[in-house]
């Protein structure tokens, strides 16, 4: 496996249910992010990781909780969604916050709240 | 707050063309842009990154330029494909926030055989 691999793929959930998303990079990267891209709307940063520890929150809701075990992996559970939750979830990762050297993104999580 | 803007949203072109697509930008203040590419219902491949240093990249028959003192890249495609069909977005990397990328809307593309 190379670059940034996100699962599952594609997801359906109840606005009960529980599920995770997991993103993965093979990058020696050491910052992490989640991005939430909606129909007809740019990409918005949800959560930003560097070094494992949370260091940005750009205002997400709790039902989006993530979580950072180490510096390859980034999950971003979720829990009570609401149908305008729908949208592509991507992961990126970078070497360092500043992104000197660019960013690499995932293949993203189609996600759809029933 | 910086704010980025790509013009055209939509473009179609027959193939062979060259494709000039524009991103603009309000906050000189950047480390770096760079441009992806989005195919449907997928995630962004990096096409290229150009440094606040830099005047323009180059790879392959893409070549993109900026200009930081007026806020603009462009981003040129020569001798465009049908392959090259898919959603271009440019991303600033502003210099006072953690790790955020300001995103443009993207610019649809469509190259017709």
């Amino acid at each position: 496996e190379t670059g940034v691999t996100q699962t599952p793929r594609h997801l359906v959930m109840g606005m009960t249910n529980k599920k995770s998303l997991k993103c993965e990079q093979h990058l020696g990267h050491n910052a992490m992010y989640w991005y939430k891209q909606s129909a007809k709307k740019p990409l918005e940063l949800m959560f930003v990781y560097s070094l494992e520890e949370r260091v940005e929150n750009n205002s997400v809701p709790s039902r989006f909780s993530p979580e950072c075990p180490n510096s390859s992996h980034l999950f971003l559970h979720l829990h009570t969604l609401q149908p305008e939750d729908s949208a592509l979830y991507l992961c990126a990762s970078s070497q360092g916050v500043t992104g000197v050297y660019g960013y690499t993104f995932g293949s993203g999580t189609r996600l759809t709240v029933v | 707050k910086q704010e980025v803007t790509q013009i055209p949203a939509a473009l179609s072109v027959p193939e062979g063309e060259n494709l000039v697509l524009n991103c603009s930008f309000t906050d000189s203040a950047i480390y770096n842009l760079q441009w992806f590419r989005q195919d449907p219902g997928k995630g962004l491949t990096s096409l290229l990154l150009i440094q606040s240093s830099q005047r323009e990249q180059t790879s392959g028959r893409l070549n993109a330029s900026l200009d930081k003192s007026s806020g603009r890249s462009t981003l040129y495609i020569a001798a465009s494909q049908p392959g090259d069909s898919a959603t271009y977005l440019c991303a600033v990397k502003t210099t006072d926030s953690w790790g955020k990328l300001q995103f443009g809307a993207g610019t649809q593309v469509v190259v017709t055989p």
